[in-house]
């Protein structure tokens, strides 16, 4: 079974650029997952999608994240304008349904200059 | 207060020994318990799914405390593959909706 892909692996832009990432889910997978992991902390949830609905965005910052999951597939994380302190490792996630195990991709490094 | 609270260590044991973290949560109405793994730089893997039974998995055992709102997980004889953050998870329902709440994670590293 494939895993949960993401790209890009590493991305580095100035401040006040903006950055795209993209995950795919694995095949049947009703539930996706963003987090941000801040080093030395555990994740945080920005937002869940189940299907092609959110679920919840409480922890997402509105005035310059977006997230969409159009088709109830592969979804896109956009960040604009970036501050320093958006420098994380972003991490997409799905689980089969909420609640049960969630599987990871390998993340996207950003790094904020 | 934080929904999954867990000693960020770093527990250094030598190889061998046996070593337990302690996670609590704050929210009664918890669903769902699991333990995570994740390597330096890598993303958190599972590890397990905490039952209210308890359940053990070769050398790894996970307890639930519902009464005291705490999960535990209990590793024997640590291999050095072992060294990793454990990170504690908990599905709740609190205001704002059902969601993952991940602790800060505890760090371990296994000694030769």
């Amino acid at each position: 079974e494939a895993g949960v892909a993401q790209s890009p692996r590493y991305k580095i832009i100035e401040k006040r650029q903006s950055v795209a990432f993209w995950c795919n889910p694995i095949s049947g997978h009703a539930t996706l997952y963003w987090y941000q992991q801040i080093l030395g902390q555990g994740p945080k949830l920005l937002i869940q999608f189940q299907n092609n609905g959110v679920v919840d965005d409480s922890q997402l910052p509105k005035d310059r994240f977006s997230a969409e999951r159009l088709k109830g597939v592969d979804s896109t994380l956009k960040i604009q304008p970036a501050k320093l302190e958006d420098s994380a490792v972003y991490l997409c996630a799905s689980s089969f349904q909420g609640g049960q195990p969630q599987h990871f991709g390998d993340g996207t490094r950003l790094s904020i200059l | 207060r934080k929904e999954v609270e867990q000693d960020p260590g770093p527990f250094n044991v030598p190889e061998g020994a046996t070593v337990a973290f302690n996670c609590t949560y704050s929210n009664s109405a918890s669903q769902s318990f699991f333990w995570y793994r994740q390597d330096c730089r890598k993303e958190p893997k599972l590890l397990m799914s905490v039952y209210s039974s308890g359940n053990e998995d070769g050398r790894f055992t996970a307890q639930l405390n519902r009464a005291s709102q705490y999960i535990s997980l209990l590793i024997r004889d640590s291999k050095l593959s072992d060294s990793a953050t454990y990170l504690c998870v908990v599905y709740a329902n609190p205001d704002t909706g059902n969601q993952f709440y991940f602790g800060t994670g505890t760090s371990l590293t296994v000694i030769p």
